[in-house]
């Protein structure tokens, strides 16, 4: 059985780094192709993709966010973690974190996601 | 980056009706994309891949069609477990881009 599970603060202030980790299980990082990624998603908005890291430590970024975004993963514990320098209002969302292969960039397995609020 | 355009963005429907949703990439991109279907508080659910392919587990009263810049997912008879939010994803190429979603709600 797969999960992924997103923890991390529910309140940041404006101008911190937010650090986001995911857990998972059911599969690993051992598995050639697998990756883990970060998609977040504003209060009544759209789904938007932030980060993925492959198996092999192959990392992509959003182009809009890349300058803020650090993912990484720790093989032995299972876990990916993302971290979001100098956080605004804006980034107010639910962050998820899904499941993905580098032959199908899509993802199949989420976890429940976590809400996180930046406010002063 | 790709952008990918949803239209519409939300349409009204009783259980029974076809519904079509389209979703357009502004440049070529195969047949590299999904479809999601989200319900409120939830996270999102794959339903097609490869434009076409049904994930596992989906009814197949949802088909996914079309490759290139134009995409359709069509729900062949509306069930009441149906209205939910679905949006379309392309993994062509980095960044990876989703559409802006349409809503489907219950007439």
């Amino acid at each position: 059985q797969i999960t992924l599970k997103e923890s991390g603060p529910t309140l940041v202030k404006p101008t911190q780094t937010l650090t986001l980790t995911c857990t998972f299980s059911g599969f690993s990082f051992s598995t050639s192709g697998v990756g883990v990624g970060w998609i977040r998603q504003p209060p009544g908005k759209a789904l938007e993709w932030l980060a993925l890291i492959y198996w092999d430590d192959d990392k992509r970024y959003s182009s809009s966010l890349q300058s803020r975004l650090t993912i990484t993963k720790d093989t032995s514990k299972n876990q990916v973690v993302l971290t979001m320098t100098n956080v605004d209002p804006v980034d107010t969302a639910t962050y998820y974190c899904a499941r993905a292969t580098q032959w199908l960039v899509l993802f199949d397995y989420w976890g429940q996601g976590t809400l996180v609020a930046v406010s002063s | 980056d790709i952008q990918m355009t949803q239209s519409p963005s939300s349409l009204s429907a009783s259980v029974g009706d076809r519904v079509t949703i389209t979703c357009r990439a502004s440049q070529g991109i195969r047949n590299d994309l999904g479809w999601y279907q989200q319900k409120p508080g939830k996270a999102p659910k794959r339903l097609i891949y490869a434009a076409s392919s049904l994930q596992s587990g989906v009814p197949s009263r949802f088909s996914g069609s079309g490759s290139g810049t134009e995409f359709t997912l069509t729900i062949s008879s509306l069930q009441l477990e149906d209205f939910a939010t679905y949006y379309c994803q392309q993994h062509n190429s980095y960044p990876l881009t989703f559409g802006q979603g349409t809503k489907v709600e219950i007439k």
